[in-house]
């Protein structure tokens, strides 16, 4: 099946800064998404991505399908940003009912 | 609005326990699923539901059972509850097939001992 890999595992950042986030998956997908786990376990749906380019007040995301890559861009981060964010995946192809979940990039940022 | 209500919080089990998660969402979402995450892991799925009477297996359903009597409710049952099903379990729903988003309960931690 696909396999998910997020880098970095982990990510620190001071107040302001920028960040990239990226998901690599090893094979086609229609259907990327992107959630954020907050410090207390909510966990909350970013982005529909299965390609291009979206954005969300301060978050964007991009998806090049064809080189089996999505990347999640954090502007001017803020200490609410803090927590995992992890992409995920259908497990099979025309399946989204099935996501294969990374491991996560854990973000912490500091005042 | 409740959105996804996921009961209950925290229970602590003995092994060879059973008990039922209870997962009820109000947006008339079609589609249900349930998650656990282990420690410093992405979730990994369950079961999920299309809708009232349709229910299908995700990659972990051994030690799980799932009913869909309703739109709104998807519960989630252990029978003879074991250490290795100690986990924080999500439930969540969406509209068809995750283009629309997720929505996620706030989560039930379980532990075995």
């Amino acid at each position: 099946g696909i396999q998910v890999e997020q880098s970095p595992p982990d990510l620190i950042l001071q107040e302001g800064a920028n960040s990239t986030l990226r998901c690599n998956f090893s094979d086609s997908v229609n259907n990327l998404q992107w959630f954020h786990q907050n410090p207390w376990g909510q966990l909350i749906n970013l982005f529909y991505i299965p390609s291009g380019t979206k954005q969300n007040g301060r978050l964007s995301a991009t998806t090049v399908a064809t080189e089996r890559y999505s990347l999640l861009y954090i502007s001017s981060s803020q200490t609410t940003d803090s927590g995992v964010y992890f992409c995920a995946a259908p497990g099979n192809a025309g399946n989204n009912r099935k996501l294969i979940w990374g491991l996560g990039t854990s973000l912490a940022v500091n005042p | 609005n409740a959105g996804v209500t996921q009961t209950p919080k925290f229970r602590i089990l003995k092994i060879g326990q059973s008990m039922t998660l209870q997962c009820t969402q109000d947006m008339n979402h079609n589609y249900m699923y349930w998650y656990r995450q282990d420690p410093g892991m992405g979730l990994k799925l369950i079961y999920y539901s299309v809708g009232a009477g349709i229910t299908d297996k995700g990659e972990v359903p051994n030690g799980y059972n799932v009913s869909r009597s309703t739109t709104e409710d998807f519960p989630l049952r252990l029978e003879l509850a074991a250490p290795s099903q100690t986990s924080v379990y999500f439930c969540a729903s969406s509209y068809s097939q995750g283009a629309y988003g997720y929505t996620f309960g706030s989560g039930t931690r379980l532990t075995v001992v």
